[in-house]
């Protein structure tokens, strides 16, 4: 599975965009991207993946570029409930799913 | 549905003891794998499974064994339990993707919060 670099930390006002970055310069064509983020010590959640087109649900919207080389996780109106570790992902077989240390994103009033 | 359950919540344990963490699911997953995260640290896959009766190495496999006999469990096995281990162990599972090697979202149980002294 393709390696995949995030910014340690990031902060966000409250009621702003939260934009956060990943970098995935060596994914490879069946390979998804996925998005998931962890509020304190509880296991984490899924928040979204693509594959090449963006997506949106009700949580966020996922930007991906064309070359597919690096993403973008859009939380449209950050809150304080948003302050969590997140985790982008990608893979393809679901054989290894891994996680690297992801960004702290840190919502201030 | 339960979700993702996970038994204990905390255990601690001497050096040298095995114990067993228990990971059940009741979603008909067929995809179901163990992670550690200590202190700081991302998660790191141990151990994962594709289906009943098949496992596979993750990133840090040495000293942990796993099984899966039914769909529903993946228990994790310290053999002989080292401070190395001392993290929170995290159980997940997901459902197979229709491409048939591409999964879907993972669900996460609440963890298990291991001391090893």
């Amino acid at each position: 599975d393709a390696k995949t670099t995030q910014p340690t930390s990031m902060d966000c006002a409250e009621g702003r965009a939260a934009n956060l970055p990943c970098n995935h310069s060596t994914i490879s064509g069946n390979e998804y991207v996925y998005w998931y983020r962890q509020i304190h010590s509880q296991g984490p959640q899924y928040i979204i993946h693509g594959l090449k087109n963006n997506e949106t649900n009700e949580m966020a919207s996922l930007i991906i570029t064309e070359d597919r080389k690096s993403s973008t996780l859009i939380l449209p109106h950050a809150t304080l409930r948003d302050t969590a570790v997140y985790y982008c992902i990608v893979r393809a077989n679901a054989g290894k799913s891994t996680f690297g240390d992801g960004t702290t994103l840190t919502v201030k009033p | 549905n339960a979700g993702v359950t996970q038994t204990p919540k905390f255990q601690v344990l001497k050096t040298g003891q095995s114990m067993t963490l228990q990971c059940a699911q009741d979603m008909n997953h067929e995809y179901m794998s163990w992670y550690r995260q200590d202190p700081g640290m991302g998660l790191r896959l141990i151990h994962y499974s594709v289906g009943a009766g098949i496992t596979d190495q993750g990133e840090v496999p040495n000293g942990y064994n796993v099984s899966r006999s039914t769909t529903e469990d993946f228990p994790l096995r310290l053999l002989s339990a080292a401070p190395s281990q001392t993290s929170v162990y995290f159980c997940a599972s997901a459902q197979t993707g229709t491409s048939g090697s591409l999964y879907n979202e993972q669900f996460f149980g609440p963890g298990t919060r291991l001391t090893v002294l």
